[in-house]
């Protein structure tokens, strides 16, 4: 079907090579932060989260890096894949109750 | 588990229509959220839910009115369609007690307004 995010930041990467993702926030109230990938004509999916006491946290193949002096968010990918080509959301939390998303970065992985 | 479901998944309306969306959730989860995704915006929140039987605006919420009767459930309406709801909803909901923002996402209900 078609695409949401037509006009979105596109990243191209070679299948293999490390993709890093960024994005900035902008309010230095938000103690949560979350990366989120949306696959075409799916919802958006989790990936991996930071608290704002953090600045570097890993999971499997990825890893998010913070900085609260510049408010900055990073994703890093190792190893991209072709299934990592998607839509990517930064998010952040200002109360428990709210997640507000960035525009997303459109990922595209060459074979 | 069928986690987050909306219906319908597509819909076509003409100015002036309405029309109810439906989520439903099966995780017992507290808090349930609209979201609107259009082109180069990201997600923009309409409205939310912190429990049964209450609602609040997001950032978005002209146009829209949801209810929240049943804990699973989460309607969000819209009395009169203008082409500017022309737009892909995404209902999500997340636990209580959980990650403050690990939020869990429906398919997508995509509306075109004619």
């Amino acid at each position: 079907g078609e695409s949401v995010g037509l006009h979105l930041p596109t990243l191209s990467v070679q299948e293999g090579d490390n993709s890093i993702i960024n994005c900035a926030y902008s309010n230095s109230a938000s103690d949560y932060f979350i990366w989120y990938k949306q696959e075409s004509g799916k919802g958006p999916q989790f990936i991996i989260d930071i608290r704002s006491n953090m600045d570097k946290r890993q999971g499997q193949r990825v890893t998010v890096l913070l900085n609260k002096t510049v408010k900055h968010l990073s994703l890093q990918i190792a190893a991209t894949q072709p299934g990592d080509s998607a839509v990517y959301f930064c998010a952040e939390n200002t109360g428990g109750f709210k997640t507000i998303f960035g525009a997303g970065t459109r990922l595209f992985v060459k074979a | 588990n069928a986690g987050v479901t909306q219906t319908p998944k597509f819909r076509v309306l003409k100015t002036g229509q309405s029309m109810t969306l439906l989520c439903a959730q099966d995780m017992n989860h507290e808090y349930m959220y609209w979201y609107r995704q259009d082109p180069g915006m990201g997600l923009r929140l309409i409205h939310y839910s912190v429990g049964e039987g209450t609602t609040a605006k997001g950032e978005v919420p002209d146009g829209y009115n949801v209810s929240r009767l049943k804990k699973q459930n989460f309607l969000l309406g819209l009395e009169s369609a203008a082409p500017s709801q022309t737009s892909v909803y995404f209902c999500a909901s997340i636990m209580r007690q959980g990650k403050a923002g690990e939020l869990f996402f429906g398919e997508g209900s995509r509306l075109t307004v004619l």
